[in-house]
């Protein structure tokens, strides 16, 4: 079965650099969240869109963007790398919103470095 | 904000011991969900709980909404080295999940 798909797997980046994820949801997901993980951390919520429309927001920095496109692949742009901006990025789709549907299929992740 | 607490952070246990992970929200949930990380791996959906009381089985593994919809226990029976891991809870506050710390599961065998 199709799963979640992001890229790129691994990335490494210096300082105020600026690093864009992509997420490819699975067939029929309308739903897309993004997480950040920290080494030995929750996942930590960043955004959520559903529809192509934002839907709600967390713990995203101003520096961060996100939006998620017609073909419901979502991209997370990432500005003035800063070095604790290192971590893995998930990306999780969903069916929709609402118990039963809002269950989260992730991703691999990408694994951001910043030196 | 929504806060989820997690106990205990970490748990070590000899295979064929049980195990509990607690989660405590700090408000009324409209649903509750546990994911399985494996180490370097991502969070794999487990189980959701919806209704207030609610216990539900998968073979070993015994989930627990508690009556006021603030808090979830997984109790896991015998565990097997195949459970190591670490155990989220998700809290889902109208579609914005907030994950608990997570409780690192290590099995000695």
């Amino acid at each position: 079965a199709a799963g979640v798909i992001q890229s790129p797997r691994h990335l490494i980046k210096e300082k105020r650099e600026t690093a864009t994820l992509k997420c490819y949801p699975i067939p029929r997901h309308d739903t897309v969240y993004w997480y950040q993980q920290g080494p030995g951390q929750d996942p930590q919520f960043l955004i959520s869109f559903y529809e192509k429309m934002q839907s709600d927001k967390g713990s995203i920095p101003d520096r961060f963007s996100a939006q998620q496109f017609s073909d419901y692949h979502s991209e997370l742009n990432m500005s003035s790398l800063e070095l604790g901006d290192s971590a893995l990025y998930f990306c999780a789709s969903s069916l929709g919103l609402g118990a039963g549907a809002n269950v989260l299929t992730f991703g691999a992740g990408s694994r951001l470095t910043v030196l | 904000g929504q806060q989820v607490m997690q106990i205990p952070q970490y748990q070590h246990v000899q295979e064929g011991e049980d195990f509990t992970t607690y989660c405590n929200s700090s408000t009324t949930l409209s649903n509750i969900q546990w994911y399985k990380q494996r180490p370097g791996g991502h969070p794999v959906f487990l189980i959701q709980l919806v209704k207030s009381g609610e216990v539900k089985k998968q073979k070993r593994l015994t989930f627990q909404f508690g009556e006021a919809k603030k808090n979830s226990s997984l109790h896991i029976t015998a565990t097997q080295t195949t459970d190591v891991g670490t155990y989220f809870c998700a809290a889902d506050n109208f579609n914005k999940f907030y994950f608990g710390s997570g409780t690192k599961l290590n099995v000695k065998p």
